[in-house]
């Protein structure tokens, strides 16, 4: 899976929108970038993942770059529950095959201030 | 509750006891994983299972490590005389297409 790069910490204030990058320069052409947020003392939570175009679902959205080098991840009005650190993971999706297992980094740490 | 679940949620054993974990993953998901996570760290693989068969175990897994998932349904992780290094959060992830994660079993050996 190719290395992800992302900032370790961001702070954003409540209502506004969070927008959280990654980097992924070394991203192959069938490498889909996923996004999961781990809220303290929590397991991970899927929110979101695409390949080339822009994606939108309840949560967020995943804007990715053309080049697919790089890609933001945005919160449209955080709230205090969307402090969590936030992790940006490429690879091939699950085909129902093999070991499609999750690398993480260290992930950013969003907090949402008042 | 249709999601993961993990018991116990935490453990606490003296060093050298053997200690095992369970998950039971989402019904209709072949797939299961277990993760390793220490503070700070995001979780790191450990090993998978497509039902009932162990196909991959990270090099983290040592010889004290054993995992089963015997019907395909739910597994267990079996810890064998914990050390202190043990200590951690124990993650279980099962998928069809997205992995959804329990909330964890928090080891920690005294």
């Amino acid at each position: 899976d190719a290395k992800t790069t992302q900032p370790p910490s961001m702070d954003c204030a409540e209502g506004r929108a969070a927008n959280l990058p990654c980097n992924h320069s070394t991203i192959s052409g069938n490498e889909y970038v996923y996004w999961y947020r781990q809220i303290h003392s929590q397991g991970p939570q899927y929110i979101i993942h695409g390949l080339k175009n822009n994606e939108t679902n309840e949560m967020a959205s995943l804007i990715i770059t053309e080049d697919r080098k790089s890609s933001t991840l945005i919160l449209p009005h955080a709230t205090l529950r969307d402090t969590a650190v936030y992790y940006c993971i490429v690879r091939v999706p699950d085909s129902g095959g093999s070991n499609y297992k999750l690398t993480f980094g260290k992930g950013t740490l969003l907090t949402v201030n008042p | 509750d249709t999601g993961v679940s993990q018991d116990p949620r935490h453990k606490i054993t003296k060093r050298g006891q053997n200690v095992t974990f369970r998950c039971d993953p989402i019904s209709e998901h072949n797939r299961l994983y277990w993760y390793r996570q220490t503070l700070g760290q995001g979780p790191e693989f450990l090993t998978y299972f497509q039902n009932e068969a162990q196909l991959e175990k990270s090099r983290l897994l040592s010889d004290r490590f054993s995992a089963e998932r015997p019907k395909g349904s739910f597994s267990t992780l079996e810890i064998q005389r914990t050390e202190q290094g043990d200590s951690a959060m124990y993650l279980c992830a099962s998928s069809l297409e997205e992995a959804f994660f329990g909330q964890g079993t928090r080891l920690t050996v005294v």
